[in-house]
């Protein structure tokens, strides 16, 4: 199976822009995660959707968007770009839920300028 | 609230040796899940070992083995006969439910150098 691919790898955009990432999962996978690493914060959970629905969300403000397609694939949004935003996001996808093992994506690495 | 602590930020093996990564963590829940991953440089990360902690039994796969507390809420990973491909960040994570909704809280990582 192939595993979990998310676009674009790299992004540069400038402060107040917005930006979208996308994220496959593993063909089957229902359950996609969004994660924000950053060296200071560490990991953190953005947000788990599940066949289409937003099922759990991390403590991000509503600058941080997302939604699941029909396919399972999953778009992360992010309005009103801060500094403080340049991360690696991570996508995973597993069977079910966050207790599964999650399978993760290389990353997009975003940087605001 | 409910935290991870990964007390070490980085530690050292010689290959065939044994090491073992410290995790803590807060809950005050009773059942729930913890993990270790493993993000090798410029790799993607995967999981490592899963522990269900209801299950009083101490998970293993392969080389990889961990010893669950509950009461003491500690979760260390032990890694036998360390590889030169065992080097990597691993993070101890926890399935955290709050409110009815669910989280996975990761520790700050600890990175791990095998010497040859």
């Amino acid at each position: 199976k192939a595993g979990v691919t998310q676009t674009p790898r790299y992004l540069i955009k400038t402060r107040g822009q917005q930006v979208t990432l996308s994220c496959s999962p593993i063909s089957g996978h229902r359950s996609v995660s969004w994660y924000q690493q950053t060296p200071g914060q560490g990991l953190q959970f953005l947000f788990e959707y599940f066949s289409e629905t937003q099922r759990n969300k991390g403590n991000f403000p509503g600058r941080f968007s997302g939604r699941q397609f029909s396919n399972s694939r999953s778009e992360m949004n992010v309005s009103t770009l801060e500094l403080g935003d340049s991360a690696l996001y991570l996508c995973a996808s597993s069977l079910r839920g966050l207790y599964n093992e999650q399978f993760f994506g290389p990353g997009t690495r975003l940087t605001v300028l | 609230a409910q935290t991870v602590t990964q007390s070490q930020p980085e530690m050292s093996v010689q290959e065939a040796e044994t090491v073992t990564l410290s995790c803590t963590y807060d809950t005050s829940e009773s059942d729930y899940y913890l993990f270790w991953y493993k993000q090798p440089p410029s790799r993607q990360m995967i999981l490592v070992i899963r522990q269900e902690a209801y299950k009083q039994q101490n998970a293993t796969e392969n080389r990889f083995s961990v010893n669950f507390q509950k009461a003491a809420k500690s979760f260390s990973l032990k890694i036998s006969d360390s590889q030169l491909g065992d080097a990597a960040m691993y993070f101890c994570a926890y399935k955290a439910t709050q409110g009815g909704s669910e989280k996975l809280v990761f520790g700050k990582g600890m990175k791990l150098t095998v010497n040859p």
